[in-house]
């Protein structure tokens, strides 16, 4: 049940994109169609932005897109806004009903 | 509207125990199985525990299998954690959270913050 690896820092000026990768093994990432991203700013509860990879809840828009590939998922947020400046965190399924999540990454909006 | 309320945090000793809840509403709580996530300060998340709907399925991290104890009460629309042996590094602000839609976390709660210290 090791941490999925992001990196600890993103940033990008308003308007431009940023992506930010999240690393596992093929036991959770690379397993599982089920990787999550969530947003969070300090204080609040965290927010879903992307589930089984590359899918939107109600309300998110599309400016956060999702992908992944082999081992190794990743967040796309495109047109960057002040509003986007948070923490966010990768998560996947690591069977057997067992969760596992990223040591986050700050976004940091110039 | 959905919402998850925690409580039941506080200061507690080494060695200690505490049991937190989170009280649901907005939703059928006994339809969707429930976990408790944590994040220690100037960390990042963890997953903690995960029961399912009717409480008959239980997982808990490494990290806290044998102290911790998860459980729900569907009538009362109330899940728990109990918290035993506790240790430092189980200070953390904890979370009950959701799993609305398809192994991803749709609701959480606003967090109770547990902090293990002499």
């Amino acid at each position: 049940q090791s941490a999925l690896t992001q990196p600890p820092s993103a940033s990008g000026s308003p308007g431009q994109s940023v992506t930010i990768s999240c690393t596992g093994t093929s036991s959770d990432v690379g397993g599982y169609n089920y990787v999550s991203w969530y947003q969070h700013h300090p204080g609040r509860a965290p927010k879903l932005m992307i589930y089984e990879v590359s899918k939107r809840p109600s309300g998110v828009p599309d400016r956060f897109s999702g992908s992944k590939s082999g081992n190794t998922a990743s967040l796309t947020v495109s047109g960057l806004q002040a509003e986007d400046e948070a923490d966010y965190y990768c998560s996947s399924y690591a069977g057997s009903y067992n969760w596992v999540f990223g040591a986050g990454t700050k976004l940091t909006v110039l | 509207e959905v919402q998850l309320v925690e409580s039941g945090g506080g200061l507690v000793q080494p060695g200690g125990s505490l049991r937190l809840s989170c009280a649901a509403s907005g939703f059928t709580f006994s339809s969707y199985a429930m976990h408790w996530v944590r994040q220690v300060p100037g960390k990042g998340l963890a997953w903690v525990s995960r029961i399912s709907n009717d409480g008959s399925s239980i997982t808990y991290a490494d990290s806290v299998k044998g102290r911790f104890t998860i459980s729900r009460d569907n009538a009362k629309n109330t899940l728990y954690l109990q918290m035993n042996s506790l240790r430092a590094e189980d200070t953390a602000v904890y979370y009950c959270a959701r799993p609305g839609l398809r192994f991803a976390f749709d609701v959480w709660g606003q967090g109770t913050m547990v902090t293990v210290s002499s």
